[in-house]
């Protein structure tokens, strides 16, 4: 079964500085896909970035961008510029090429400081 | 609706009751999915629907726990005979392809469930 790992419970970053959380997954899958989801206060899950892991590429989004490292099974999401917007907790997910949910990281509260 | 709509958003019972937990997917989507997530926990998978499929009931935590969907829509999670392990937030998502990747999964607010 597929596991994901998110080492950082807490972290906090000054408004306009870049942080980084980091994931790990365990698969013997090849091909499979990995989301970052952010979730603030009001509950919602939102969807940040999602890359496909037959995808060189770095996937990104705005101020949102991943290293992805297939061989370490490393899946970091990079925040640059950090706003107050950002504060909220990020789930880091796998998806199974051939399954139909998602299996979810503990998460990382993130923290934007003014 | 413009979103994935739960109900209600706050539940407070009495331990050995049963509640219900409703979700309103987005119009059109034909995946509908239940997670729970318990306490500083990530999201733990319960069931799957999918258009008029048999649903993936392979995360339900026990028997007290089922859900249907009707007429490919709304959907009821019902636990039977709560216990206080069962409080956590209940969160529905719907998704407009079968398979998640070529889309993304829309979330809602989620019903916090406490019991007493």
């Amino acid at each position: 079964a597929q596991t994901v790992t998110q080492s950082q419970p807490e972290m906090s970053v000054q408004e306009a500085e870049t942080v980084t959380l980091s994931c790990t997954y365990d698969t013997s899958e090849n091909n499979y896909y990995l989301f970052w989801y952010k979730q603030p206060p009001s509950r919602q899950m939102i969807l940040v970035i999602r890359q496909e892991a037959y995808k060189q590429q770095n996937a990104t989004e705005n101020r949102f961008s991943v290293n992805f490292q297939k061989a370490a099974k490393s899946f970091s999401l990079k925040i640059s510029d950090s706003q107050l917007g950002d504060t909220a907790m990020y789930f880091c997910a796998f998806m199974s090429n051939y399954g139909q949910n998602f299996v979810f990281g503990p998460g990382t509260r993130l923290s934007v400081l003014p | 609706g413009a979103g994935v709509s739960q109900s209600p958003s706050n539940k407070v019972t009495e331990k050995g009751k049963d509640v219900e937990l409703r979700c309103d997917p987005i119009s059109g989507h034909t995946a509908l999915y239940w997670y729970r997530q318990s306490l500083g926990q990530g999201l733990e998978f319960l069931i799957y629907f999918q258009g008029n499929s048999a649903p993936d009931k392979s995360g339900l935590p026990s028997d007290r726990f089922s859900a249907e969907r009707t007429g490919g829509s709304v959907s009821t999670l019902t636990i039977q005979r709560t216990q206080q392990e069962d409080s956590a937030v209940y969160l529905c998502a719907s998704s407009s392809a079968v398979r998640l990747m070529n889309t993304e999964a829309f979330f809602g607010q989620g019903t916090r469930l406490t019991v007493v």
